[in-house]
């Protein structure tokens, strides 16, 4: 079973900030975040990770409390090219790399 | 440099056919996984090559379903028979080192084989 819980889908307009949380009450401590975006009939592509506190690429932010138990994906100021779903994971119980995906939060940006 | 590629983009069969499907990951990298999603469903591992080694096959659906990956470079992941319900997206997806298990290690993926069994 997937480990995180996101919102099934947001809307947004083009040049405004994006926010997507992702709860995950479970998480365990050795576990990594991690968000993946995907575009129709594309794999998955990594955006970014983090452990705790905030991280930042030329992309994203990533936004995690001290508790972990959430994290907040930031998207600054979209595009309609940034239309995709959006995909949180947390690592497995059993110490594997595999990942878990849930269904994902699939953004609409409008013009 | 070259991403993960997947051979066929597309493949459509009639049920009892068998069916290759073949990755190529980036260069370099140990880790190699599939991954699949069926009609309407979810993203779910179906395995993981540490080199030539199968480190973890627990998301293979059942024995009709064989991967390999000799010499640790490319894979292949044959279905035999197929049925119905293999049709779906088979993803594939490599990366660089074995963390064991702390899911550090980005894994890049492919752009998917299409498999329609009719």
């Amino acid at each position: 079973l997937a480990k995180t819980t996101q919102p099934i889908s947001m809307d947004s307009y083009e040049g405004q900030e994006v926010n997507i949380t992702c709860s995950h009450n479970n998480i365990a401590t050795n576990d990594y975040i991690t968000w993946y975006q995907q575009f129709p009939s594309q794999g998955p592509r990594f955006i970014i990770q983090g452990y705790k506190t905030k991280v930042t690429n030329e992309v994203a932010s990533l936004f995690i409390p001290a508790d972990r138990k959430s994290s907040t994906l930031s998207l600054p100021r979209v595009s309609l090219s940034d239309t995709a779903v959006y995909y949180c994971l947390v690592g497995d119980d059993d110490n594997t790399d595999k990942l878990i995906f849930g269904t994902g939060t699939r953004l609409q940006v409008f013009p | 440099e070259a991403g993960v590629t997947q051979f066929p983009s597309h493949s459509v069969i009639e049920k009892g056919q068998t069916v290759t499907l073949r990755c190529d990951p980036i260069s370099g990298h140990d880790n190699l996984y599939w991954y699949r999603r069926v009609m309407g469903k979810e993203i779910k591992f179906l395995l993981h090559f540490v080199k030539e080694s199968k480190q973890d096959e627990s998301g293979m659906p059942n024995n009709r379903f064989l991967a390999e990956r000799t010499g640790g470079t490319y894979s292949t992941l044959k279905v035999q028979p197929a049925e119905l319900e293999d049709s779906g997206v088979y993803f594939c997806a490599s990366s660089q080192d074995w963390s064991g298990g702390f899911n550090t290690d980005t894994q890049y993926f492919g752009p998917g084989t299409r498999l329609t069994v009719l």
